[in-house]
């Protein structure tokens, strides 16, 4: 079965722009958490979409957003980008199974930088 | 608060064996996940312990200790491709509704392993 797809994989904004990162889970997945990957900070947890409702949110400002459409797949925006949100974004999906360990696939990435 | 602590970089020797560990302190304790993320890739799972003991795998074994809030991936027979970042990430019981809580992340242990 195909993996987690994210799209773009790079990209490069200015400050003050937007973007949109779109992320299609593997099939049969209805969850989908967005994650901020940067060397000094880690993985950090933005959100996570469930049957295209927002279950979880961490710690990250408005201008952080997401989506989740009927079909499961997932969008995370930025509105005014600043320097600091140069970082790989990362999108993993999961089965939401109640018992047992919920892996979670993760996709390949969308590298975003902001100059 | 809630951290993660791993070491930051180990080498080790082809052939070896390495244990790589990680301590926790989070309000609450649902599972231990270990995942191996290659540079410029994304995160592949590895292991989950959710009740003290040892979990082997091949080459990869990781233990839990809940009471101490520990555990440790080891690595045995190293391989120059074992050569990697190595995630530890707890699911936090405390989070919202659902089984597919927050998982806290730590910063990773990047492995060197030589020749």
């Amino acid at each position: 079965k195909a993996g987690v797809t994210q799209t773009p994989r790079y990209l490069i904004k200015t400050r003050g722009q937007q973007v949109t990162l779109s992320c299609s889970p593997i099939s049969g997945h209805r969850s989908v958490s967005w994650y901020q990957q940067t060397p000094g900070q880690g993985l950090q947890f933005l959100f996570e979409y469930f049957s295209e409702t927002q279950r979880n949110k961490g710690n990250f400002p408005g201008r952080f957003s997401g989506r989740q459409f009927s079909n499961s797949r997932s969008e995370m925006n930025v509105s005014t980008l600043e320097l600091g949100d140069s970082a790989l974004y990362l999108c993993a999906s999961g089965k939401d199974s109640h018992s047992g360990a919920n892996v979670l696939t993760f996709g390949a990435g969308s590298r975003l930088t902001v100059l | 608060g809630q951290n993660i602590d791993q070491p930051t970089e180990m080498t080790a020797t082809e052939g070896a064996i390495v244990q790589i560990n990680c301590t926790y302190q989070t309000s609450g304790f649902n599972g231990l996940f270990w995942y191996q993320q290659h540079a410029g890739e994304a995160p592949t799972f590895l292991s989950y312990n959710v009740l003290d003991g040892l979990e082997e795998k091949g080459r990869f074994s990781s233990f839990l200790s809940r009471s101490k809030g520990y555990s440790y991936l080891l690595l045995k027979e190293l391989q120059m491709k074992d050569s990697a970042s190595y995630l530890c990430a707890v699911r936090d019981a405390a989070s919202n509704a659902g089984n597919n809580r927050k998982l806290i992340w730590g910063l990773g242990t990047s492995l060197a392993v030589n020749p």
